[in-house]
């Protein structure tokens, strides 16, 4: 198995340019998560998906982000318009709803800078 | 009251040392407690994990202490190596199928050799 493949793995912008991060969770896990790495915040959860259906958005921080999961192999967070403070490390994770174990398995993440 | 407190924020030990990273929680309908260990570059990945059930849980080097009554549960590496160096958080969740995490801040850990 490959794992969660994450696109793309760097990601330079500018102020106010559009980023739109890719996520390919683990075949057969009907259950994904994003969230964000910082120094300062540290491993916030900004949404997860269960089936394909958005559970919990609270973390999400703004209107200017934006997640969708249009279907099972899928997803992408999109930030516009972008701004320096959004600089982290995205990462996405997923795991299998049945089965009862509670394992997220994270991909390497997308290290985000917005200039 | 969804808080997990990390502590230490780093920790250096020689190689050969127990290192100990300790995790205090508020919500006691949390039922499920990992550790997960994230090496530069890298996602974090489960290391260990424990139920509110048993007071301790034991995978090789890695120990999970547990103690219900005062909300805390703590990560013990023994014999700690080198390549235990990482950043360790240690998570909580509620209702173990759901799969929300509310994770520390995370400790850094290096080992001297």
């Amino acid at each position: 198995d490959a794992g969660v493949i994450q696109s793309p793995r760097h990601e330079v912008t500018e102020m106010g340019q559009e980023v739109t991060l890719r996520c390919k969770p683990i075949s057969g896990h009907n259950s994904l998560f994003w969230y964000r790495q910082t120094m300062m915040r540290g491993l916030e959860l900004l949404i997860y998906f269960n089936n394909n259906v958005p559970i919990d958005d609270s973390g999400m921080p703004e209107d200017r982000f934006s997640a969708k999961m249009p279907n099972a192999s899928f997803s992408t967070l999109k930030i516009q318009p972008s701004e320096p403070r959004d600089s982290a490390v995205y990462f996405c994770a997923s795991r299998p709803l049945a089965g009862g174990a509670n394992e997220q398995f994270f991909g390497p993440g997308t290290r985000l800078t917005v200039l | 009251q969804q808080q997990v407190k990390q502590s230490p924020q780093s920790l250096i030990v020689q190689k050969g040392g127990i290192s100990i990273i300790n995790c205090a929680y508020e919500n006691t309908a949390f039922d499920y407690f990992p550790w997960y260990q994230q090496f530069p570059g890298k996602g974090p990945a489960l290391l260990i994990a424990i139920r509110p059930d048993v007071s301790e849980k034991k995978e090789g080097r890695f120990t999970i202490s547990f103690n219900k009554s005062a909300k805390q549960f703590s990560l013990h590496i023994m014999d700690s190596q080198p390549g235990d160096s990482a950043t360790y958080f240690c998570a909580a969740s509620k209702g173990h199928s759901y799969g929300k995490l509310t994770f520390g801040q995370g400790t850094i850990l290096t080992v001297h050799p």
